[in-house]
């Protein structure tokens, strides 16, 4: 039983390069979404798709895409990285959003720095 | 602005004591409240919840207490053990204007043996 599985664990890219974190969900969720974890800052929303076909920015999207490719999975693509994009990225999802009891279920992360 | 806080980054307590870890929240449209537990180099886990209709939800050691007039709420964990060391987010969201989850920015908890 995977549940939310992200890809890569760990990545270091140069200042102007570009890469795509991978998720993936075997629950059958509705919805699923990018987080960044900084230091005391918790964690916050960058991007989220509440069915197959629909994305939207959350509260940090700036410098970041999306691609909800099927209902399975979820990218999330930094065009031209920089050292601010340094974090932890989380993948979760939830069975549908906008109840408010969602519960989401998150992947291990990946940590990202941008040097 | 951070609408969901933790003001305490860390705390520490005796194996078989109480955990305490507060969570206090300015946005008054916030009707759902949840707590994540997270180990490290793994990714959140849900632990327990509760609605703004409730003012108390348990779950054999772990109690969510929710305070709507001071917009605070509470994890209380009885008795305390080892396995309970993590950081723990508190998150909350509002079913008006498609607030999705917000979350604090987290406390340490290290149970001491």
């Amino acid at each position: 039983n995977a549940g939310v599985t992200q890809t890569p664990k760990f990545q270091v890219l140069k200042t102007g390069q570009s890469m795509t974190l991978q998720c993936a969900q075997d629950m059958n969720h509705n919805s699923m979404y990018w987080y960044r974890q900084d230091p005391g800052m918790g964690l916050r929303l960058i991007y989220y798709s509440a069915s197959e076909g629909t994305t939207d920015k959350g509260e940090v999207p700036n410098g970041y895409n999306v691609s909800r490719l099927n209902k399975r999975e979820f990218s999330l693509r930094l065009e031209s990285a920089a050292p601010s994009q340094t974090s932890v990225y989380f993948c979760a999802s939830s069975e549908l959003a906008g109840r408010t009891n969602e519960k989401l279920f998150f992947g291990s992360g990946t940590q990202l720095s941008v040097l | 602005d951070q609408q969901v806080k933790q003001n305490s980054p860390s705390l520490s307590v005796q194996e078989g004591r109480i955990s305490i870890l507060n969570c206090d929240y300015t946005n008054s449209m916030f009707d759902y409240f949840l707590w994540y537990k997270k180990y490290p180099a793994e990714g959140p886990t849900f632990l327990i919840s509760i609605s703004s209709i409730k003012d108390k939800n348990e779950d054999g050691r772990f109690t969510v207490f929710l305070n709507k007039s001071a917009k605070h709420l509470s994890l209380h964990i009885v008795p305390s053990q080892p396995g309970d060391s993590a950081v723990y987010f508190c998150a909350a969201s509002s079913n008006f204007g498609n607030e999705k989850l917000t979350f604090g920015t987290g406390t340490r908890l290290t149970i001491i043996p």
